[in-house]
């Protein structure tokens, strides 16, 4: 079975600084591992991807994620946090075999002033 | 480009009360999905559909949840008797069949089970 872990239920980081949100997974053979953004509201938005290649993937509002085979893990970072990044972040994985998505519980991050 | 529609956005019904929802999918995306997000929880999957066709209701609980995809454009999602358990926020998404391809997610329908 597949499944993802959002160890943080909360990240503060102050504005301007480095964040980073983890999410490690488990699934049978090689993973489609994505990331996902919710404000209040609001749908998901989709931020970045991994599907294969490079195991540093840039996406949307200057958002990155590293694939680490080794440690399964797929952690989202961003060197400069804003205000405006304050959301519920969503980590999910769905395995090559498989079709839909399986989503982590979710991590608050508040970036402070 | 137009998003993923759904209506409504709220629904306040008591329970044993049946309720529907509408999605609209993106142009194109010949895959659905229903999705139910507790608060506190991340979304979990409800049932995918391939053009009109079913292809997961593994997690569809069927004695009350129905859903159909006519057509294989829009989409309704049916709860009928609606039970306490049942509030929370009904997301719908869609993607285009390519392998590895993202979803994109409604706004969702917030329905609250009195």
């Amino acid at each position: 079975a597949q499944s993802v872990a959002q160890p943080e239920d909360q990240v503060n980081v102050a504005e301007g600084n480095p964040l980073t949100v983890k999410c490690t997974y488990s699934v049978s053979g090689n993973p489609y591992l994505f990331w996902y953004v919710q404000y209040p509201n609001r749908g998901l938005q989709f931020l970045l991807k991994y599907i294969t290649g490079d195991n540093l993937v840039k996406g949307s509002y200057g958002f990155e994620a590293e694939f680490n085979k080794s440690q399964t893990s797929f952690h989202l970072k961003k060197p400069s946090a804003l205000v405006s990044d304050s959301a519920l972040y969503f980590c999910a994985v769905r395995d090559i075999a498989g079709y839909a998505l399986n989503f982590g519980k979710g991590t608050s991050l508040l970036v402070t002033p | 480009e137009a998003g993923v529609a759904q209506s409504p956005r709220y629904k306040i019904i008591e329970k044993r009360q049946s309720v529907a929802f509408w999605c609209n999918p993106i142009s194109g995306h010949a895959t659905l999905y229903w999705y139910q997000q507790i608060l506190g929880q991340g979304p979990k999957l409800l049932i995918q559909f391939q053009n009109n066709g079913v292809v997961d209701d593994s997690q569809l609980p069927k004695d009350r949840f129905s859903a159909e995809r006519l057509k294989g454009v829009d989409s309704t999602l049916k709860i009928q008797p609606a039970k306490l358990e049942d509030s929370a926020v009904y997301l719908c998404a869609s993607r285009v069949r390519t392998e590895g391809a993202e979803q994109y997610f409604g706004p969702g329908t917030r329905l609250t089970v009195t």
